[in-house]
Parts: structure tokens; sequence; C-alpha cells
């Protein structure tokens, strides 16, 4: 049973529309993740959270920005979602010692 | 910085035969390396992990990778494939202090009956 909860599972959705991912976790983990992963690619950090009011950009430059308002609740929003957006979004949390827990991801498309 | 190579971006073994997949990295720091494999339309799911001690590390379903510091490697094997085993793997890994995982490219395997 998952115990990190990314909705929607896919999304389709028009240009310039905004957009929030929404990831949970009920693990009380401090970390969390967002990466991004294209099709037979791999994946790309773009956000992460060492706890409540903490959001760093990862290593994948992305226009999507974070907020962790609350320990659980890590959502990602693109403002003015764009085709070049299309992908699948995998949020995760992790604890102490870096063992990860991975939700099911998100697959965007913006047509 | 730390980085991983997964040689092979896509492996193709009969069933019942030797899995080996490749995955060579670069850290300044002593590393956390990983395994995680990726079922169709799924998230990804832990294989293994290294961290420190014992060196051949058993994961999930059969699989194993050993930690060669010499040779930079973190290959994942299993001794006889089954048709379940067909998803993406990927290697990882993590400097163990800010967290963050770094992945290789990912390696395709495919079972044939």
């Amino acid at each position: 049973e998952a115990d990190i909860y990314q909705t929607p599972r896919y999304l389709v959705i028009g240009t310039g529309k905004k957009i929030t991912l929404e990831c949970s976790q009920t693990m009380g983990h401090d970390k969390m993740y967002w990466y991004q992963q294209d099709p037979g690619m791999e994946l790309h950090l773009i956000h992460y959270s060492y706890g409540v009011n903490s959001t760093e950009k990862g290593d994948l430059s992305s226009e999507s920005t974070v907020s962790r308002i609350r320990t659980e609740h890590f959502p990602l929003t693109l403002e003015s979602a764009r085709p070049s957006h299309t992908s699948q979004y995998l949020c995760a949390s992790s604890e102490v010692g870096s063992r990860y827990t991975f939700g099911s991801g998100t697959r965007l498309t913006v047509v | 910085a730390q980085s991983v190579t997964q040689l092979g971006s896509h492996v193709s073994v009969s069933e019942g035969a030797l899995v080996l997949l490749r995955c060579n990295y670069s850290s300044s720091v002593p590393p956390y390396l990983f395994w995680y494999v990726q079922y169709p339309n799924q998230g990804l799911q832990l294989l293994l992990k290294y961290t420190t001690g014992a060196t051949l590390v058993k994961g999930i379903n059969g699989f194993e990778a050993e930690f060669k510091k010499s040779e930079t490697s973190f290959h994942l094997t299993k001794p006889s494939a089954h048709m379940s085993d067909a998803a993406e793997y990927f290697c990882a890994v993590s400097d163990g202090n800010t967290g963050k995982l770094i992945f290789g490219q990912g390696t395709t395997l495919q079972v044939k009956p």
C-alpha cells in the first residue's frame, strides 16, 4: 500500500492553463522531492524540500514552482502550461539514510 | 559532483537466463548506491541499496548487486530471469548527506519466452 500519493495520475490540459500536481505522504518524512522523467529518459531532480518552508531548485531547471506549508504536502504548480511541459512527474520522500519512497507519478500532457 | 552511467539502454534476455545490468558511478565521497525498478505506468520501487558494510547486497525478487570500489561499479544481477522482471531499471547514487539522488539513464529489460 502506497504511503505517498500523487494526483492526478493522468492529466491532459490545454496550453496556458494553470495546473497543480498534488503530492502527499503519510510517513512524516522531512525530505521531499519532485523528479521529471521524459519517456525512455532518466529522472531529473527539479525541486526538493528539507522541511516546512524549505524549497530548493533541483539540478534541472524548471518553470514550475513548489510550496511546503505542511510536512505531508508538497504540491507542484505550473502557472501557464506549455507543450514542452509534457512529461511524467514523480514525487518522492525520504527518511534518514536516504531510503526513498516514490509516488506513482503524474503523466502530464499539454496540448 | 556525482554521476551515474548505465551501460546499455536496452537489454534482452531469455526466460531463465542470467540478468546483468551494468552501472558505474563517480563520486568524490563514499557513495550510497541504489537500484530501482519501474513497471509500466507505475512509480519507482526500491530493489536494493548499498550504504556501508557488506559489498554484496541482496534485494527483492531475487536480485543482488555488488559494490566494487576499485571498479566504481554496482552491477545488478539475477541468476534466472522471469517474464515478470521485464521493466525499466534505474541505478542511482547519493552522497548520504543531502539525500539527493542522481539517477542513471535507465535500462529497459526485455525477457523473451
